[in-house]
Parts: structure tokens; C-alpha cells; sequence
């Protein structure tokens, strides 16, 4: 089956304007995150959702920052008037769900968007 | 989540046996241990997860000593295409913390 997809790929956006990055989760997937990367670091959380529900948005830099899932498949990442210390990696994942104990959900990550703020 | 500690970088060359180690000193009772690998333009893929004693999969094999404090992830006969950043991640959360993670470089 197909895997986490995210769209697009590559985003060049001119600094104040809004972009809208796309997740597309593997079917099935209650679980959805979205992390930033910069260049040379790990990824960083910024939110995640159960369903449509948005359980944890700690992670969201500012409220520039907005994601949402309304059906509980798709998700989309937006960002108001970008900044140039936005440009960074967008990655989003997706897994079954939380599991009962302590073993720790097996998260599938997409390719990534790459996002350069000029 | 616990904090983990690994080695920035490491080279190795072909063929050779890896072995990775990351330190956790406050691993909780309850949490399992975790290892994702990621290469260059791509998001990171998960590679391994136990709790204690040894875990081994078609791809690599994780030992955990008896105190849990510390694990290494074992990469046996590497090829350059292992070349890639691997993360070792503690707990279990509805998130991961990564760190900055162990860039290995394979050598011809």
C-alpha cells in the first residue's frame, strides 16, 4: 500500500506570504504528527492529532503556525506570513494509534516538504 | 521522555560491523527503547525497538544491558547505503523527541 505522501515537495514562499503544506496519511492511520527539521538537526514536534481531534499543538512555534484534520485523514500544516527562520523541513507521520502499555507507536513518516523563505 | 545521549558521528567501513551506542540514565521502569534511521531528502523510518536483553530484526540488532541505562544499535556487514543519521529515542509518548542523533558515514 502507498505510504505517507505530502505535497509539495518543494515550496519557495516570498517572507510574509501564507503557505499551506499537505499530508496525505497511510489509510487507516488514526494517528497523525507534523515536525519541523532544520537543516542539520532532528526533527522537532509541532502537533499531533488523534482523528480530527488536534490533542497536542505544543510544539507550534507561534500562532502563525495552524494545522488541521478535519475528516481525520488529510492534514494540512499552515503557515501565516512566513518568516525567513521558517524555512525548514516539514515532515509529517502517521501511525494505528496510541497502544495500550508502554510500547512506543511505530510512526511512518512522509518525504517531507522543503520550505525556503526568501 | 527520557534524555538520550549518542555520538554525533561516527565512520565505518564497508563490510565492517557498527555499533552504536546511546545513553539513557533516566530511562523510566516502563519505557521501551527505539532507533529510527534517516537518510539524506527523506523522512526518518523506524528501525528497531525493544525493552531489555537483545532484539534483533532483518536489519539490525539492538542490546540492552540489564540496568537499561544505556543501548547499542548493532548494523552487521554495512554497505554505503547505510550511510545515514540514526536517532535513539526513549519512552513512550504520542509524540518523539529526537535528538540530534548519530551521523554514520560509510567508507568504501
Amino acid at each position: 500500500g502507498a505510504g505517507v505522501s505530502q505535497s509539495p515537495r518543494y515550496k519557495v514562499a516570498k517572507r510574509g506570504q501564507d503557505v499551506a503544506l499537505r499530508c496525505d496519511p497511510i489509510s487507516g492511520h488514526v494517528s497523525l504528527f507534523w515536525y519541523q527539521q532544520a537543516l542539520g538537526q532532528g526533527p522537532e514536534f509541532l502537533t499531533y492529532f488523534q482523528n480530527e481531534a488536534q490533542l497536542d499543538k505544543s510544539g507550534l512555534p507561534s500562532d502563525r503556525f495552524f494545522a488541521e484534520r478535519p475528516e481525520g485523514s488529510v492534514s494540512t500544516l499552515k503557515i501565516q506570513r512566513t518568516q525567513q527562520e521558517d524555512s525548514a523541513v516539514y515532515l509529517c507521520a502517521s501511525s494505528l494509534g496510541p497502544r495500550a502499555g508502554h510500547m512506543q507507536e511505530t510512526q511512518y513518516f512522509g518525504p517531507g516538504t522543503r520550505l525556503l523563505v526568501l | 521522555l527520557a534524555k538520550t545521549t549518542q555520538p554525533i558521528s561516527m565512520d565505518s567501513y564497508e563490510g565492517q560491523e557498527v555499533n552504536i551506542t546511546c545513553s539513557h540514565n533516566n530511562i523510566a521502569t516502563n519505557d521501551y527503547i527505539t532507533w529510527y534511521q534517516q537518510f539524506p531528502s527523506q523522512g526518518p523510518r523506524f528501525i528497531i525497538q525493544g525493552y531489555k536483553t537483545k532484539v534483533t530484526n532483518e536489519v539490525a540488532s539492538l542490546f540492552i544491558p540489564a540496568d537499561r541505562k544505556s543501548s547499542t544499535l548493532s548494523l552487521p556487514r554495512v554497505s554505503l547505503s547505510d550511510t545515514a543519521v540514526y536517532y535513539c529515542l526513549v519512552g513512550r509518548d504520542d509524540k518523539i523527541i529526537f535528538g540530534k542523533g548519530t551521523r554514520l558515514h560509510i567508507l568504501p
